[in-house]
C-alpha cells in the first residue's frame, strides 16, 4: 500500500517526556500536512511543508512543538515537555503541489500524556 | 479555528433510508471535500468538488455545492451499517496555500 504512513500508531508517554512522531507521505506528494484532532473536534490545522520547507505553522503550534522534513520526504512532529493537553490524535496527509488537490491522510499517531 | 459547520451534529437512521449532511462555512474557497472518519481511526477521502461545480457523484454518494449560500450538502443513498462514522466537511480557501479547514462533523449512525 503506498498511502501515508505514521507510526506509531500509540504512545502512552509521562508528563515532561517528549515524544517523535514520524510520517511517511505519498510518494509523489511534495506537499505534506500536519492536523491534531482531539475527541468530538474536527482535525485542527498545525503546519505544512512544500518539500523540505515549512511554509505555515498554525497558533496551535507552541514553541514546545518542531517539525521537520529534512530532504523533503518524510516528516517528524516532536513535542517537547509533554502536557496533558498534548494528548490527542496527530495526523499527517499529504497531496500534489496544486491547491486544488486532494488531500490523503494517515492514520494517525494517538498521544496519551499521562 | 474551525471554518466550518456540519449540520445535524448526530443522525440516527435505519438502514436502507438516504442520509443527508449538511455543512455550511465563511469564506471564499477553492475547493471543498468531504471525508468519512470511522472511531479511532484516521480519514478517508470521499469527494472532492470544486468552487466552479455545483454537483458530484461517486456510487451512492452525491454532493452538492452552493457557492451563494457557502453550504455543501453530501447525501447517502441506500444506507448500510457500514457508513455508521463520523463525516466532515473540509475546506480549501481561494488564496489559501491548499491546506484544509474542518468543521466538527456529523455522527452517522445507520441502524441495521
Amino acid at each position: 500500500d503506498t498511502g501515508v504512513s505514521q507510526n506509531p500508531r500509540h504512545k502512552i508517554t509521562k508528563r515532561g517526556q517528549n515524544v517523535t512522531f514520524r510520517c511517511d507521505p505519498i510518494s509523489e506528494h511534495n506537499r505534506l500536512y500536519w492536523y491534531r484532532q482531539t475527541l468530538g473536534q474536527g482535525p485542527e490545522f498545525l503546519t505544512y511543508f512544500q518539500n523540505e520547507a515549512q511554509l505555515e505553522k498554525s497558533r496551535l503550534l507552541s514553541d514546545r512543538f518542531s517539525a521537520e522534513r529534512p530532504k523533503g520526504s518524510f516528516s517528524t512532529l516532536e513535542i517537547q515537555r509533554t502536557e496533558q493537553g498534548d494528548s490527542a490524535m496527530y495526523l499527517c496527509a499529504s497531496s500534489l503541489e496544486d491547491g486544488g488537490n486532494t488531500i490523503y491522510f494517515g492514520e494517525g499517531s494517538w498521544l496519551t500524556v499521562v | 479555528s474551525q471554518q466550518g459547520e456540519e449540520d445535524p451534529q448526530a443522525l440516527s437512521i435505519q438502514e436502507g433510508e438516504n442520509a443527508t449532511m449538511n455543512c455550511s462555512y465563511k469564506t471564499s474557497i477553492n475547493n471543498l471535500q468531504w471525508y468519512r472518519q470511522n472511531s479511532g481511526r484516521g480519514l478517508v477521502h470521499l469527494i472532492l468538488i470544486r468552487s466552479n461545480e455545483r454537483e458530484k457523484h461517486s456510487g451512492r454518494l452525491r454532493v452538492t455545492l452552493d457557492t451563494s449560500k457557502k453550504s455543501s450538502s453530501l447525501l447517502i443513498t441506500a444506507s448500510r451499517a457500514a457508513d455508521t462514522a463520523s463525516y466532515f466537511c473540509a475546506t480549501v480557501g481561494g488564496g489559501s496555500q491548499g491546506n484544509l479547514i474542518f468543521g466538527k462533523g456529523t455522527k452517522l449512525s445507520v441502524k441495521p
